[in-house]
């Protein structure tokens, strides 16, 4: 079935250490996405990618960086946690070029500590 | 940048009873607006959508409508079930460079049986 893979599922992290969130999709989409959303805040754009090799910042890029190496990958890294990135995050994708809507990811549930 | 707001942020009807759900957008760039329904736990799915050359689109038991003059756009559901509880959230977005996309900070619907 084609769609969005996220993984983990959900992480319990202590503060300070290195977490990569994997994304992964096979519709093709040029464009890829990573939001988090906290509670009343709605999604927030992190970072994303209209194509294989370019990313750009999103609404709250601090703390976070992105790679997209081809198409169907687009890991986040959160090179040192701090506990105010507990947050549930979600990955998407799109065909951006002709405006059409975002799929989302199951999302991953990170908690820091 | 584009500032999307979204009411109420939480609704309860009675099962039958239609309920509404309002945006507004600053951004007069916006030509594309998505709603996405998201049940407690699981990923936001897109449920319907409209262009900036439509007024109005439905399906089924849902209806958006959108007033380009005013900058607002609204979600109609008519006949709640159940199965409608979750939360929504609308969306404003354009192409200027890439496909930016704002989300609306949701709207808690329930639906009671």
């Amino acid at each position: 079935i084609a769609g969005i893979t996220q993984a983990p599922t959900s992480q319990i992290l202590a503060a300070g250490r290195r977490m990569t969130l994997r994304c992964t999709q096979d519709m093709r989409h040029n464009a890829m996405y990573w939001y988090r959303q906290d509670l009343g805040l709605g999604l927030r754009l992190i970072h994303y990618s209209n194509t294989a090799g370019t990313t750009g910042k999103g609404e709250v890029p601090d703390g976070y960086s992105v790679s997209r190496a081809n198409t169907d990958d687009f890991p986040l890294t959160l090179a040192s946690a701090v506990p105010s990135q507990t947050s549930v995050y979600f990955c998407a994708s799109s065909d951006a070029t002709n405006n059409q809507p975002q799929h989302f990811g199951d999302g991953t549930r990170l908690s820091i500590l | 940048g584009e500032n999307v707001e979204q009411h109420p942020s939480t609704l309860s009807v009675q099962e039958g009873d239609s309920a509404v759900i309002k945006c507004t957008y600053s951004d007069s760039a916006s030509n594309y607006f998505p709603w996405y329904k998201q049940e407690l736990g699981k990923r936001p799915q897109l449920i319907i959508d409209i262009r900036s050359n439509v007024g109005e689109k439905k399906d089924q038991r849902i209806a958006v409508t959108l007033n380009k003059t005013a900058k607002h756009f609204s979600l109609h559901i008519t006949e709640t079930q159940p199965e409608d509880s979750a939360v929504y959230f609308c969306a404003a977005s354009n192409t200027g460079g890439y496909q930016k996309v704002t989300f609306g900070t949701g709207t808690k619907l329930q639906v009671i049986p």
